[in-house]
Protein backbone atom coordinates (compact mmCIF):
# COMPACT_ATOMS: atom_id res chain seq x y z
CA UNK A 1 0.00 0.00 0.00
CA UNK A 2 1.04 3.61 -0.72
CA UNK A 3 0.81 6.39 1.62
CA UNK A 4 1.34 9.95 1.39
CA UNK A 5 1.69 12.87 4.15
CA UNK A 6 1.96 16.78 3.43
CA UNK A 7 4.15 17.73 6.36
CA UNK A 8 2.67 21.60 6.87
CA UNK A 9 -1.05 21.78 6.60
CA UNK A 10 -1.28 25.91 6.65
CA UNK A 11 2.20 27.81 4.52
CA UNK A 12 1.48 31.27 4.94
CA UNK A 13 3.99 33.60 2.90
CA UNK A 14 4.67 37.00 1.27
CA UNK A 15 4.80 37.84 -1.73
CA UNK A 16 7.80 37.56 -3.97
CA UNK A 17 9.45 35.01 -1.16
CA UNK A 18 10.49 31.76 -2.03
CA UNK A 19 8.46 28.52 -0.94
CA UNK A 20 8.35 25.20 -0.35
CA UNK A 21 5.56 22.86 0.39
CA UNK A 22 7.00 19.10 1.73
CA UNK A 23 5.26 16.16 0.76
CA UNK A 24 6.95 12.52 1.78
CA UNK A 25 5.48 9.18 0.42
CA UNK A 26 5.64 5.51 1.87
CA UNK A 27 5.44 2.70 -0.73
CA UNK A 28 6.55 -1.01 -1.17
CA UNK A 29 6.91 -0.90 -4.64
CA UNK A 30 7.65 2.27 -7.61
CA UNK A 31 5.35 5.01 -7.72
CA UNK A 32 4.66 7.64 -9.89
CA UNK A 33 4.83 11.46 -8.10
CA UNK A 34 2.57 14.10 -8.63
CA UNK A 35 1.58 17.58 -7.46
CA UNK A 36 -1.99 19.32 -8.00
CA UNK A 37 -3.27 22.52 -7.02
CA UNK A 38 -6.71 23.19 -6.55
CA UNK A 39 -8.29 27.24 -6.53
CA UNK A 40 -11.08 27.69 -3.99
CA UNK A 41 -14.83 25.53 -5.51
CA UNK A 42 -12.72 24.32 -8.52
CA UNK A 43 -11.27 20.92 -9.32
CA UNK A 44 -7.63 19.97 -9.58
CA UNK A 45 -5.07 20.42 -11.62
CA UNK A 46 -2.15 18.84 -12.59
CA UNK A 47 1.11 21.05 -11.88
CA UNK A 48 3.78 18.38 -12.46
CA UNK A 49 4.85 14.86 -12.04
CA UNK A 50 7.78 12.91 -11.72
CA UNK A 51 7.55 9.51 -13.62
CA UNK A 52 11.39 8.72 -14.32
CA UNK A 53 14.29 10.03 -15.54
CA UNK A 54 15.98 13.41 -14.26
CA UNK A 55 14.65 14.30 -10.67
CA UNK A 56 14.09 17.37 -10.99
CA UNK A 57 10.68 18.60 -12.46
CA UNK A 58 9.91 21.68 -14.02
CA UNK A 59 5.79 21.91 -14.12
CA UNK A 60 3.60 25.09 -14.63
CA UNK A 61 3.03 28.56 -12.98
CA UNK A 62 7.12 28.90 -12.82
CA UNK A 63 6.42 25.53 -9.98
CA UNK A 64 8.99 22.95 -9.88
CA UNK A 65 9.73 20.04 -7.79
CA UNK A 66 12.82 17.43 -6.19
CA UNK A 67 12.34 13.50 -6.34
CA UNK A 68 14.66 12.37 -3.46
CA UNK A 69 14.44 8.49 -3.47
CA UNK A 70 16.60 8.44 -0.39
CA UNK A 71 14.68 10.20 1.21
CA UNK A 72 10.93 9.18 -0.12
CA UNK A 73 10.58 13.31 -0.75
CA UNK A 74 9.09 15.57 -3.59
CA UNK A 75 9.13 18.63 -1.95
CA UNK A 76 7.29 21.33 -4.20
CA UNK A 77 9.48 24.72 -4.40
CA UNK A 78 8.56 28.42 -6.31
CA UNK A 79 11.59 30.68 -6.05
CA UNK A 80 9.16 33.93 -5.68
CA UNK A 81 5.48 33.41 -5.04
CA UNK A 82 2.09 35.82 -6.07
CA UNK A 83 -1.21 36.41 -4.49
CA UNK A 84 -2.37 34.27 -7.36
CA UNK A 85 -0.48 30.79 -6.17
CA UNK A 86 -3.10 31.20 -2.98
CA UNK A 87 -4.41 27.86 -3.31
CA UNK A 88 -4.54 24.09 -1.90
CA UNK A 89 -1.87 22.52 -3.18
CA UNK A 90 -2.22 18.09 -2.79
CA UNK A 91 0.55 16.25 -3.47
CA UNK A 92 -0.20 12.25 -4.45
CA UNK A 93 1.41 8.78 -5.79
CA UNK A 94 0.29 6.77 -7.86
CA UNK A 95 1.47 2.41 -8.42
CA UNK A 96 4.07 2.68 -11.04
CA UNK A 97 3.79 0.34 -14.45
CA UNK A 98 0.22 -0.83 -13.74
CA UNK A 99 -2.78 -0.45 -15.69
CA UNK A 100 -5.33 1.59 -14.21
CA UNK A 101 -4.48 2.56 -10.49
CA UNK A 102 -6.07 5.18 -8.35
CA UNK A 103 -4.25 8.34 -6.84
CA UNK A 104 -3.21 8.46 -3.47
CA UNK A 105 -3.53 11.80 -2.01
CA UNK A 106 -2.23 14.01 1.05
CA UNK A 107 -3.77 15.48 3.05
CA UNK A 108 -3.19 18.77 1.23
CA UNK A 109 -1.44 22.20 2.73
CA UNK A 110 -3.01 25.29 2.05
CA UNK A 111 -0.66 28.17 0.77
CA UNK A 112 -1.54 31.56 1.50
CA UNK A 113 0.33 34.43 -0.16
CA UNK A 114 -0.15 37.78 1.06
CA UNK A 115 1.23 41.70 0.01
CA UNK B 1 -12.02 21.84 -25.77
CA UNK B 2 -14.45 21.23 -23.28
CA UNK B 3 -13.12 19.71 -19.96
CA UNK B 4 -14.62 17.47 -17.84
CA UNK B 5 -18.00 18.26 -16.53
CA UNK B 6 -19.80 17.62 -13.68
CA UNK B 7 -23.26 18.16 -12.56
CA UNK B 8 -25.13 19.14 -9.77
CA UNK B 9 -22.06 22.16 -9.07
CA UNK B 10 -23.73 22.26 -5.35
CA UNK B 11 -26.63 19.39 -4.00
CA UNK B 12 -28.61 19.37 -1.06
CA UNK B 13 -30.33 16.68 0.06
CA UNK B 14 -32.62 15.85 3.21
CA UNK B 15 -31.20 12.60 5.20
CA UNK B 16 -32.84 9.60 3.66
CA UNK B 17 -32.85 10.86 0.12
CA UNK B 18 -30.90 9.70 -2.44
CA UNK B 19 -28.52 11.45 -4.57
CA UNK B 20 -27.66 11.24 -8.00
CA UNK B 21 -23.88 12.76 -9.15
CA UNK B 22 -23.30 13.00 -13.20
CA UNK B 23 -19.60 13.22 -14.42
CA UNK B 24 -19.39 13.67 -18.15
CA UNK B 25 -15.51 13.03 -19.39
CA UNK B 26 -13.47 14.77 -21.71
CA UNK B 27 -14.32 13.97 -24.99
CA UNK B 28 -12.46 10.53 -26.85
CA UNK B 29 -11.86 9.73 -22.63
CA UNK B 30 -13.66 6.02 -21.79
CA UNK B 31 -12.18 6.25 -18.44
CA UNK B 32 -13.77 7.55 -14.99
CA UNK B 33 -12.13 7.67 -11.48
CA UNK B 34 -14.69 8.77 -8.89
CA UNK B 35 -12.96 10.29 -5.62
CA UNK B 36 -14.29 11.96 -2.17
CA UNK B 37 -13.10 14.48 -0.49
CA UNK B 38 -14.10 15.11 3.11
CA UNK B 39 -13.32 18.25 4.97
CA UNK B 40 -9.97 18.78 5.88
CA UNK B 41 -9.03 15.77 4.05
CA UNK B 42 -6.86 15.01 0.72
CA UNK B 43 -9.17 13.42 -1.96
CA UNK B 44 -9.81 9.40 -1.63
CA UNK B 45 -10.70 7.04 -4.45
CA UNK B 46 -14.21 5.73 -4.73
CA UNK B 47 -14.37 3.75 -8.04
CA UNK B 48 -12.58 3.33 -11.98
CA UNK B 49 -15.03 2.56 -14.15
CA UNK B 50 -14.49 1.95 -17.95
CA UNK B 51 -17.99 2.27 -20.34
CA UNK B 52 -19.89 -0.83 -19.20
CA UNK B 53 -17.64 -1.29 -16.75
CA UNK B 54 -16.72 -1.14 -13.06
CA UNK B 55 -13.15 -1.74 -12.68
CA UNK B 56 -12.08 -1.24 -9.56
CA UNK B 57 -14.59 -0.49 -6.63
CA UNK B 58 -11.94 -1.21 -3.79
CA UNK B 59 -12.87 2.58 -2.38
CA UNK B 60 -16.58 2.95 -2.42
CA UNK B 61 -18.57 1.99 1.01
CA UNK B 62 -20.40 -1.47 0.87
CA UNK B 63 -23.58 -0.45 0.82
CA UNK B 64 -25.81 2.42 -0.10
CA UNK B 65 -22.85 3.59 -3.19
CA UNK B 66 -22.84 2.74 -6.61
CA UNK B 67 -21.52 3.95 -9.88
CA UNK B 68 -22.07 3.03 -13.26
CA UNK B 69 -20.73 4.36 -16.64
CA UNK B 70 -23.27 3.61 -19.52
CA UNK B 71 -22.35 3.41 -23.31
CA UNK B 72 -24.03 5.94 -23.62
CA UNK B 73 -24.47 9.40 -21.10
CA UNK B 74 -22.66 10.57 -18.20
CA UNK B 75 -21.17 8.38 -15.19
CA UNK B 76 -23.29 8.41 -12.43
CA UNK B 77 -22.63 8.28 -8.82
CA UNK B 78 -25.93 7.28 -6.89
CA UNK B 79 -26.08 7.22 -3.16
CA UNK B 80 -29.06 6.20 -1.31
CA UNK B 81 -30.68 6.79 2.02
CA UNK B 82 -27.86 9.88 2.99
CA UNK B 83 -26.58 10.22 6.15
CA UNK B 84 -24.90 13.59 7.11
CA UNK B 85 -21.84 11.78 7.09
CA UNK B 86 -21.70 11.78 3.32
CA UNK B 87 -21.48 15.32 2.74
CA UNK B 88 -18.72 15.74 0.99
CA UNK B 89 -17.25 17.01 -2.50
CA UNK B 90 -17.39 14.79 -5.19
CA UNK B 91 -14.69 14.70 -7.94
CA UNK B 92 -14.86 12.48 -10.81
CA UNK B 93 -11.18 12.83 -12.68
CA UNK B 94 -11.13 11.11 -16.56
CA UNK B 95 -8.18 9.63 -18.58
CA UNK B 96 -8.75 8.76 -22.02
CA UNK B 97 -6.68 4.89 -22.08
CA UNK B 98 -6.20 2.36 -19.55
CA UNK B 99 -2.48 3.53 -19.27
CA UNK B 100 0.91 2.24 -16.78
CA UNK B 101 0.38 5.09 -14.44
CA UNK B 102 1.97 8.10 -16.03
CA UNK B 103 -0.73 9.76 -17.92
CA UNK B 104 -2.30 12.58 -16.32
CA UNK B 105 -6.14 12.14 -14.74
CA UNK B 106 -8.07 15.09 -15.69
CA UNK B 107 -10.46 16.41 -12.76
CA UNK B 108 -13.98 18.05 -12.92
CA UNK B 109 -14.56 21.17 -11.07
CA UNK B 110 -16.85 18.84 -8.21
CA UNK B 111 -20.13 18.24 -7.31
CA UNK B 112 -20.47 19.07 -2.91
CA UNK B 113 -23.57 17.57 -1.39
CA UNK B 114 -24.93 18.91 1.47
CA UNK B 115 -27.24 16.34 3.71
CA UNK B 116 -29.27 17.98 6.17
Amino acid sequence: AQSVTQLDSQVPVFEEAPVELRCNYSSSVSVYLFWYVQYPNQGLQLLLKYLSGSTLVKGINGFEAEFNKSQTSFHLRKPSVHISDTAEYFCAVRRANQAGTALIFGKGTTLSVSS
Amino acid sequence: NAGVMQNPRHLVRRRGQEARLRCSPMKGHSHVYWYRQLPEEGLKFMVYLQKENIIDESGMPKERFSAEFPKEGPSILRIQQVVRGDSAAYFCASSPVRDRGGTEQYFGPGTRLTVT
